[in-house]
């Protein structure tokens, strides 16, 4: 079963501008991990914020978690038309096989130049 | 290059018929996977396996068979039985189960004729 959901379904933006993207999930996690993908194409990792951390920053990308809230968001910022891509958070359940990773549905990303 | 190779890369079944996916990794993973995406959709899981001669159902098994008798060849054959087989398949790996970022091959896009 999917796991997570990711909001927007889609979002354009300019270039130069900040995109966020939003996930909840349902039950409780060891890790949140945020992939890319082109079109066409696998996917790229980006991040990987553990249960016990708050945020996590790599390059232009700032990700948080709110184990509370069962949530996460993906910032980037000042993007860049190569950044129109989807991107899905994925999550591992304690529960569920440590091995397991369940994705969401992916948030669609234009990044107009 | 150490990578995820997945062909071919576009693949077409007729009714009735057996196909199989390759996917070979040179990263030394003990693990592996493969999903399956669905347009607009995010990943489910179809099989993983976690060491050689081993592997587990994922949540859409069934039309689905996999064997692993080297460590970096993960076959999935999509069999008779699976009845909407058209779909992108990825398979991807990683080294330390669901605590570690997982790589991704290219996919195959397996369409019915």
């Amino acid at each position: 079963s999917q796991q997570g959901e990711e909001d927007p379904q889609a979002l354009s933006i300019q270039e130069g501008e900040n995109a966020t993207m939003n996930c909840s999930y349902k039950t409780s996690i060891n890790n949140l991990q945020w992939y890319r993908q082109n079109s066409g194409r696998g996917l790229v990792h980006l991040i990987l914020i553990r249960s016990n951390e708050r945020e996590k920053h790599s390059g232009r990308l700032r990700v948080t978690l709110d184990t509370s809230k069962k949530s996460s968001s993906l910032l980037i910022t000042a993007s860049r038309a190569a950044d129109t891509a989807s991107y899905f958070c994925a999550t591992v359940d304690p529960g569920a096989g440590s091995y397991q990773l369940t994705f969401g549905k992916g948030t669609k990303l234009s990044v107009i130049p | 290059d150490g990578g995820i190779t997945q062909s071919p890369k576009y693949l077409f079944r007729k009714e009735g018929q057996n196909v199989t996916l390759s996917c070979e990794q040179n990263l030394n993973h003990d693990a592996m996977y493969w999903y399956r995406q669905d347009p607009g959709q995010g990943l489910r899981l179809i099989y993983y396996s976690q060491i050689v001669n081993d592997f587990q159902k994922g949540d859409i098994a069934e039309g689905y068979s996999v064997s692993r008798e080297k460590k970096e060849s993960f076959p999935l054959t999509v069999t008779s039985a699976q009845k909407n087989p058209t779909a992108f398949y990825l398979c991807a790996s990683t080294t330390g189960g669901g605590n570690q970022p997982q790589h991704f091959g290219d996919g195959t896009r397996l369409s019915i004729l």
